[in-house]
């Protein structure tokens, strides 16, 4: 049973640039969250996806924007990355409904030069 | 808002027991998580609870919730060096979606 798959492990990359993640989900599973982790903090909701569409979207600008597939996969996008953009992405999935527990991934550290 | 707050770190030496405490703010959630990340990795659910138990236990892994102190703590019976890690107590939002995490409790166990 794969649990969560995340790609790429590591990226680097340079202020102003644009970066993809991607997210496969847990078999079984058709809701996919996403996270930041900064270096020493607790994971931070950066919005999760349901049936294709944004459910819920935390305290992050429009520079982040996210997709979900048909398939349940997803993606998160980064434009015009700063500095403070490095940190760890997580992405979790869980079934459908509220307040069920989430899964997550081994995470993309994206470090910003 | 949402809040929740955990002890930033803890030693103890392997063998002996270790209890990791948290407080949050939100009642409504119906289930409260530890998870656990290891260095260079992501987050492992451990165990959770429903918030209409009192007790949980999991091998090892004891859950206490007391719902009217709004206080969750993890108990680690016989803990080895390879219970290391970064323990993270987290709460859904109100909505439902979002998890909430505190800043996670450092582990350190030494033989």
């Amino acid at each position: 049973d794969a649990g969560v798959t995340q790609s790429p492990t590591h990226l680097i990359k340079t202020r102003g640039q644009q970066v993809t993640l991607r997210c496969s989900p847990k078999s079984g599973h058709d809701t996919v969250s996403w996270y930041q982790q900064a270096l020493g903090q607790g994971p931070q909701f950066i919005f999760q996806y349901y049936e294709e569409e944004e459910r819920q979207r935390g305290n992050f600008p429009d520079r982040f924007s996210g997709h979900q597939y048909p398939n349940y996969s997803s993606e998160l996008n980064v434009n015009a990355l700063l500095l403070g953009d490095s940190a760890l992405y997580l992405c979790a999935s869980t079934m459908s409904g509220i307040s069920q527990p989430q899964h997550f991934g081994d995470g993309t550290r994206l470090s910003i030069l | 808002g949402e809040d929740v707050e955990q002890s930033l770190f803890l030693s103890v030496r392997e063998g002996d027991s270790s209890v990791i405490n948290c407080t949050y703010t939100d009642s409504s959630s119906t289930y409260l998580y530890w998870y656990k990340q290891e260095p260079g990795a992501g987050l492992q659910l451990l165990t959770y609870i429903f918030s209409n138990m009192d007790m949980k236990q999991d091998q090892r892994l004891t859950v206490l919730l007391n719902k009217k102190d709004k206080h969750l703590s993890l108990r680690i019976a016989d803990t080895q060096t390879g219970d290391s890690a970064i323990y993270f107590c987290a709460d859904h939002n109100q909505a439902g979606t979002a998890l909430i995490f505190g800043k996670g409790t450092t582990l350190s166990v030494s033989s």
